[in-house]
């Protein structure tokens, strides 16, 4: 079965440090991973994805994830936090089966930026 | 604006009772998702629908049941409702194929208080 971890319920940053949200995933075959974010009181908004191709993918307002097969991980970071980047976000694998598109996420990591 | 429009916003009701959810996807999108998200369950995956057909079933319960009309726009019915049935309900579309393949796009979401 396909699944995603996200480890951590909170994290904290200063604004302007560097941020960190951490994705794991358990797939059998080659993994299609997504993060989206939420902001309080709206949909969920797509950030970024990996389907093939280089590790590094960059995504929207400077955010980007290094996919890392050994680790089976997808971290999401950027190396500028700004208060405006706190919001909820999601890490989600797309399910393998060829006939549907649907999106297993995480649990979901509350990223806190403190001025 | 993700161009999924849902509708109602927020909609209160008793137990027991029956609502309609209702969703317009992006223009041009043929794939409808809908996803429930409550604190406790997180973001789950209930069914989709493929141009009018059913694609994927996930954790829906049989109480609750969905269909996309010819113009694509979709509804959620859920019945019988119970307190625990209280939730964020979102809809998401994507396209076929195409730079933008595997991404979701999300409306607003629909509040469920069941009282």
């Amino acid at each position: 079965a396909q699944s995603v971890a996200q480890p951590e319920d909170q994290v904290n940053v200063a604004e302007g440090n560097p941020l960190t949200v951490k994705c794991t995933y358990s797939v059998s075959g080659n993994p299609y991973l997504f993060w989206y974010v939420q902001y309080p009181n709206r949909g969920l908004q797509f950030l970024l994805k990996y389907i093939t191709g280089d590790n590094l993918v960059k995504g929207s307002y400077g955010f980007e994830a290094e996919f890392n097969k050994s680790q089976t991980s997808f971290h999401l970071k950027k190396p500028s936090a700004l208060v405006s980047d706190s919001a909820l976000y999601f890490c989600a694998v797309r399910a393998l089966s060829s006939n549907t598109g649907k999106l297993i996420f995480g649990q979901g990591t509350t990223l806190q930026v403190k001025p | 604006d993700s161009g999924v429009t849902q509708t109602p916003k927020h909609l209160i009701t008793a137990t027991g009772q029956r609502v309609t959810l209702r969703c317009s996807p992006r223009s041009g999108d043929l794939s409808v998702y809908w996803y429930q998200q409550s604190l406790d369950q997180g973001l789950q995956f209930l069914i989709q629908y493929y141009n009018g057909e059913e694609r994927a079933k996930g954790n829906i319960l049989e109480r609750f049941s969905a269909q996309q009309f010819p113009d694509l726009h979709s509804e959620l019915n859920l019945s019988s409702l119970e307190l625990g049935d209280s939730a964020l309900y979102f809809c998401a579309s994507s396209v076929a194929g195409g730079a933008r393949w595997g991404e979701q796009f999300f409306g607003p979401g629909t509040r469920l208080t069941v009282l």
